[in-house]
């Protein structure tokens, strides 16, 4: 069974769209991210989330608002999208503060 | 700000042979973790070593942690094709769930 998984793996949309990315997690963990890796496969972290409540948000645009409705799932939803944004998005989750990250298979985002 | 920043960038070696990459970052950590990546995949937790810790094992791989020098190195011994993936450092300050990546080393192993 997939630990955390998220959908869609990859997206193509035009700029000015709306669009989301839904993450789930059955590892019964506490605490969900979000991290962006760029074309140089950088990767930042976005935003947290503990019990869901917002922990970290990375100053990151408002454009992009997470959503958790329980702990178990934290979405990505993300305004008016620019080329930009164009990146691979990576779901994660883990149990407690410094402790090993799940990650999900990535959302390959192309905003054209 | 980046916190690890692993070298080197680019690592190709030939199967059989061992492979060492390096990881140096700025600030005080709790702990420093490796992960692996596949390309096109997520990314998958190899080894974490706390601060208070100087080498760790795990198979083939090894991981030492120089709080002095303030630097990591991951060994892998004996490597194989199925090795070829980027490796990442993160570290780990202890404040507020924040793991910081670097920008990885990418492993070629030819068979």
């Amino acid at each position: 069974d997939t630990a955390v998984s998220q959908t869609p793996k990859y997206l193509v949309t035009q700029m000015g769209n709306d669009k989301s990315i839904k993450c789930e997690q059955n590892l019964g963990h506490d605490t969900m991210y979000w991290y962006k890796q760029d074309s140089k496969k950088f990767l930042k972290i976005m935003f947290s989330y503990n019990n869901k409540e917002l922990i970290i948000n990375e100053t990151v645009p408002n454009r992009f608002s997470p959503k958790s409705p329980d702990k178990a799932h934290l979405n990505l939803h993300i305004n008016s999208l620019e080329l930009g944004d164009s990146a691979v998005y990576f779901c994660a989750s883990s149990q407690d503060e410094g402790n090993t990250i799940y990650f999900g298979e990535g959302s390959w985002l192309t905003v054209v | 700000s980046q916190q690890g920043e692993e070298d080197p960038q680019a690592l190709s070696i030939q199967e059989g042979e061992n492979a060492t990459m390096n990881c140096s970052y700025k600030t005080s950590i709790n702990n420093l973790q490796w992960y692996r990546q596949n390309s096109g995949r997520g990314l998958v937790h190899l080894i974490l070593i706390r601060s208070n810790e100087r080498e760790k094992h795990s198979g083939r791989l090894r991981v030492t942690l120089d709080t002095s020098k303030k630097s990591s190195s991951l060994l892998i011994t004996a490597s194989r094709a199925a090795d070829t993936a980027s490796y990442f450092c993160a570290t780990d300050r202890g404040s507020n769930y924040k793991l910081t990546f670097g920008k990885g080393t990418l492993l070629t192993v030819n068979p």
